[in-house]
């Protein structure tokens, strides 16, 4: 069985600072898709990063960032000076074959607050 | 990217009444379909998959019956509250399935209907 734990249920900082959201996996496939998403207050879920196992060369996106370390079994995001329109729940979710359906299996998510 | 449509966005009804949640892919053909509900500060749960043309495949503790479910398109699927209570209120996402190149076959997420049960 899959499993995604985000430990932090929710973060809270004051503008301009730096936040990174854990993400911890389990997944008994070899080959697999790890997601992270952004929940704002609207609820419309919006697509962030996929990377796939094979893949742990880390990420920058703007002020986004990623880190894969699959010894580990971690891909935790890092929000870069961070803003107040970074304020969301943000969900990690991990994907395995086309034989498992492509099931996404989410994490329990992390609420981030960016104080002005 | 693709886009995924729902309608309604947002639905109010009486205890017992059924309510029909449409999910649509705008610019591509998607076979398979899912659907999530995630109650207020919580997590989305995956409750069913929709395969086009078949049965859909429900996720254990699910109720089928309570839960109807039709992709009788390719770019249709149809969840179906029966009898809905207070209970079921909640917020219901869609996504539709891409098929891509590889093992990577991404979904697309519709903006969610939040659902109220009075």
């Amino acid at each position: 069985a899959q499993k995604v734990t985000q430990a932090q249920t929710e973060i809270s900082v004051v503008e301009k600072e730096d936040v990174t959201l854990d993400c911890v996996y389990e997944t008994r496939d070899t080959t697999y898709y790890l997601f992270w998403y952004k929940q704002p207050p609207s609820g419309e879920l919006v697509f962030l990063i996929r990377r796939n196992s094979f893949d742990e060369q880390n990420e920058i996106s703007g002020r986004y960032s990623w880190n894969f370390q699959k010894s580990t079994s971690s891909f935790n995001f890092t929000i870069t000076a961070s803003q107040v329109v970074d304020s969301a729940v943000y969900f990690c979710a991990l994907s395995g074959l086309k034989a498992a359906g492509n099931k996404l299996t989410f994490g329990g998510g992390t609420r981030v607050l960016v104080k002005p | 990217g693709a886009v995924v449509s729902q309608h309604p966005s947002w639905v109010i009804c009486k205890s017992g009444t059924s309510v029909k949640i449409e999910c649509r892919s705008l610019d591509f053909q998607a076979t398979t379909m899912f659907w999530y509900r995630q109650f207020p500060k919580q997590s989305l749960m995956l409750m069913a998959t929709s395969n086009e043309g078949s049965k859909a495949t429900y996720e254990q503790g699910v109720e089928k019956d309570k839960f109807l479910i039709n992709h009788a398109s390719l770019t249709l699927s149809t969840l179906t509250v029966t009898s809905a209570h207070p209970e079921d209120s909640s917020f219901y996402i869609c996504s539709a399935l891409q098929w891509g190149l590889g093992l990577g076959n991404e979904q697309f997420f519709g903006p969610g209907t939040r659902l109220t049960v009075l």
